[in-house]
């Protein structure tokens, strides 16, 4: 498997436009999450998916920041519209169930940056 | 709000060294424990994990955990330079994921 695919790698944008970041779970992997790292708050969790239906989204910042997941294959994280705090690597994870000793594999990351 | 907390570091240690990187956590009520390893510019990938009071050992990394202090640490053993990264603790407590910010491991050959 080629494991968790995120894209872009890097996305630069200017304040006030629309990101779009998007992610490929592992196949047969029934969680999603959405984490956001910095170097001043750590890893934070944003929200994560059930077989598609969002479980939590209580880390999501605010109403700017927005995720779908329309298939077992697939989920967005969008920001609009943006702004330069939003800078952060943003990471994708899954895993096969959620038991307490399951892994989560991260994807690569997309770095954002917004001037 | 469920805390866990990490000694950012940096920690150097010689080639050869124990390294010993400690996490302590809030809830009482977690659940399992989890060690990453974050190279820089990388996803962080799993060390090891633990749930049960007391060491688990896999390989040249020891993961000690005493809940009733609440705290959980990552001994690795013979450290080498490609050891050196930042290492996340994290927790599952009430089917939810929290890291610390991490330690920095240096290993001086």
């Amino acid at each position: 498997d080629a494991g968790v695919i995120q894209s872009p790698r890097h996305e630069v944008t200017e304040m006030g436009q629309e990101v779009t970041l998007r992610c490929k779970p592992i196949s047969g992997h029934d969680y999603l999450f959405w984490y956001r790292q910095t170097m001043m708050r750590g890893l934070e969790l944003l929200i994560y998916f059930n077989n598609n239906v969002p479980i939590d989204d209580s880390g999501m910042p605010e109403d700017r920041f927005s995720a779908k997941m329309p298939n077992a294959s697939f989920s967005t994280l969008k920001i609009q519209p943006s702004e330069p705090r939003d800078s952060a690597v943003y990471f994708c994870a899954s895993s096969l169930r959620r038991q307490s000793t399951d892994t989560q594999y991260f994807g690569p990351g997309t770095r954002l940056t917004v001037l | 709000q469920k805390e866990v907390e990490q000694n950012s570091g940096p920690l150097s240690v010689p080639e050869g060294a124990i390294a010993s990187l400690n996490c302590t956590y809030s809830d009482r009520g977690s659940q399992s424990f989890f060690w990453y390893r974050q190279y820089s510019g990388k996803s962080p990938e799993l060390i090891m994990f633990i749930y049960s009071n007391g060491d688990k050992e896999d390989g040249r990394f020891t993961a000690q955990l005493n809940k009733a202090s609440q705290y959980v640490s990552l001994l690795i053993r013979d450290s080498q330079p490609s050891d050196s990264a930042t290492y996340l603790c994290a927790v599952n407590s009430g089917n939810q994921f929290y890291f610390g910010t991490g330690t920095s491991l240096t290993v001086i050959p």
